[in-house]
């Protein structure tokens, strides 16, 4: 299965300033996928980031608050933008499994506390 | 919107014990995956299961699924202290990199 190597694992944020988070997987992927995860709470899913095309956002989610870059088929960054103390929660990426059979791999989740 | 609906929410047993953690869904899957979360940390998966299964087993982990029922369960015997986690059910509703819909969690306890 991939292996996902998420940056940085935790940050305390300035409200009002964005953190990039990346994600860079040891395999070609079609598909990543960007969660969040409140505190105490499950997975809300953000997007679907495609290589070579737009991220697909969740209702919910847009993309002037949480842009998606997808420069090639194993890296992806997410950035929260002008955040405020509700975006404090833990941020996580995620592929899935060629043929689906697998499940699926995320990273180790970015811990962001914003101040 | 949650798909998934685990019960129960919280669960502490002694180790030895077996764990069983269910899960409801509401629309028709393709799949459904359980995974671990130790401490807010990045997601393990556990176990898949297709919906034309009905059960599933990988070392001391039992899966189940009744999509008549639209539910599932996790069984895990022999329980350890290291099985102190929380327990997310997740449905894929497509095949090969559908997008997961995640129930709302259980934690689990196992006291030593």
């Amino acid at each position: 299965s991939a292996v996902i190597s998420q940056k940085p694992s935790r940050d305390i944020c300035q409200r009002g300033t964005s953190l990039t988070i990346q994600c860079q997987v040891d395999s070609q992927v079609t598909m990543m996928f960007w969660y969040r995860q409140q505190p105490g709470q499950s997975l809300t899913l953000i997007a679907t980031a495609n290589q070579g095309s737009e991220a697909t956002y969740e209702s919910g989610f847009v993309i002037d608050k949480f842009p998606i870059s997808r420069p090639n088929l194993t890296f992806s960054t997410l950035t929260v933008s002008n955040m405020s103390p509700e975006d404090s929660s833990i941020y996580l990426c995620s592929v899935g499994q060629a043929g689906g059979g697998y499940g699926y791999t995320f990273g180790s989740g970015t811990r962001l506390t914003v101040v | 919107s949650q798909q998934g609906e685990e019960d129960p929410q919280a669960l502490s047993i002694q180790e030895g014990e077996n764990a069983t953690m269910n899960c409801s869904y509401k629309t028709s899957i393709n799949n459904l995956q359980w995974y671990r979360q130790n401490s807010g940390r990045g997601l393990v998966h556990l176990i898949l299961i297709r919906s034309n299964e009905r059960e599933k087993h990988s070392g001391r982990l039992r899966v189940t699924l009744d999509t008549s029922k639209k539910s599932s369960s996790l069984l895990i015997t022999a329980s350890r202290a290291a099985d102190t986690a929380s327990y997310f059910c997740a449905t894929g509703l497509t095949g090969a990199n559908s997008k997961l819909t995640f129930g709302k969690g259980i934690t689990l306890s196992v006291r030593p």
